[in-house]
């Protein structure tokens, strides 16, 4: 069975903290993606990855970072959390050909930031 | 820019059909998605259109009219499995995702 699988379903930091989320998928796909997901909005592209030690700024990425060492695993860092990075964040990846939008999704990591 | 508006909330019974309808403006379009979502879970990939018309996939059904700016889910023979959200995804011109905010779908016994 194909997953994406995220290191912590639950998080709580405090404000100033350097939180690590963690995703790893064993599909061998080429694109790996972050989003967060609030509240009456959308699901909001943080950044996304097309390769192995490429990164791309997506919609909203301040305050955040990524790294992507190796295939499989693409990381969310935020430096100095901060109250309003209180947020769900879900990882996905999806195959190499852009004109597909089927992605697939990790079960997400609830953050709370105090 | 681009936008996409759905229904907040909707509720219907269990065996009836429901119709989950998104309207979207933007300047460039390369396809329509449906992703489901249960609470507390991830999104997962329901449908897509690309031409007009309409796509059936069991008792999942979606449409989709350019010219109009919209497309619609259908469910049928509902069961209380398919309580969740419906996220209703437009791909740009550039081959981005917008998502909209979701329809929270609610089966009543």
């Amino acid at each position: 069975d194909v997953k994406v699988t995220q290191s912590s379903r639950y998080l709580v930091k405090r404000t100033g903290e350097k939180v690590f989320l963690e995703c790893v998928q064993d599909m061998d796909h080429e694109n790996m993606f972050w989003y967060r997901q609030d509240p009456g909005l959308g699901l909001r592209l943080i950044y996304f990855s097309y390769d192995v030690k490429m990164k791309e700024k997506g919609d909203i990425p301040e305050g955040y970072s990524v790294s992507r060492e190796k295939k499989e695993r693409f990381s969310l860092i935020l430096e100095s959390a901060s109250t309003n990075q209180t947020s769900m964040y879900l990882c996905a990846s999806s195959v190499a050909d852009r004109t597909t939008g089927e992605l697939f999704f990790g079960e997400g990591s609830r953050l709370t930031v105090l | 820019g681009q936008n996409i508006d759905q229904p907040t909330e909707m509720t219907a019974t269990e065996g009836a059909i429901v119709q989950i309808n998104c309207t979207y403006q933007t300047s460039g379009f390369n396809g329509l998605f449906w992703y489901q979502q249960h609470a507390g879970e991830a999104p997962t990939f329901l449908s897509y259109n690309v031409l007009d018309g309409l796509e059936e996939k069991g008792r999942f059904s979606s449409f989709l009219s350019r010219s109009k700016g919209y497309s619609y889910l259908l469910l049928k023979e509902l069961q209380m499995k398919d309580s969740a959200s419906y996220l209703c995804v437009l791909m740009d011109s550039n081959y981005q995702l917008i998502w909209g905010a979701g329809t929270k779908l609610i089966i009543k016994p």
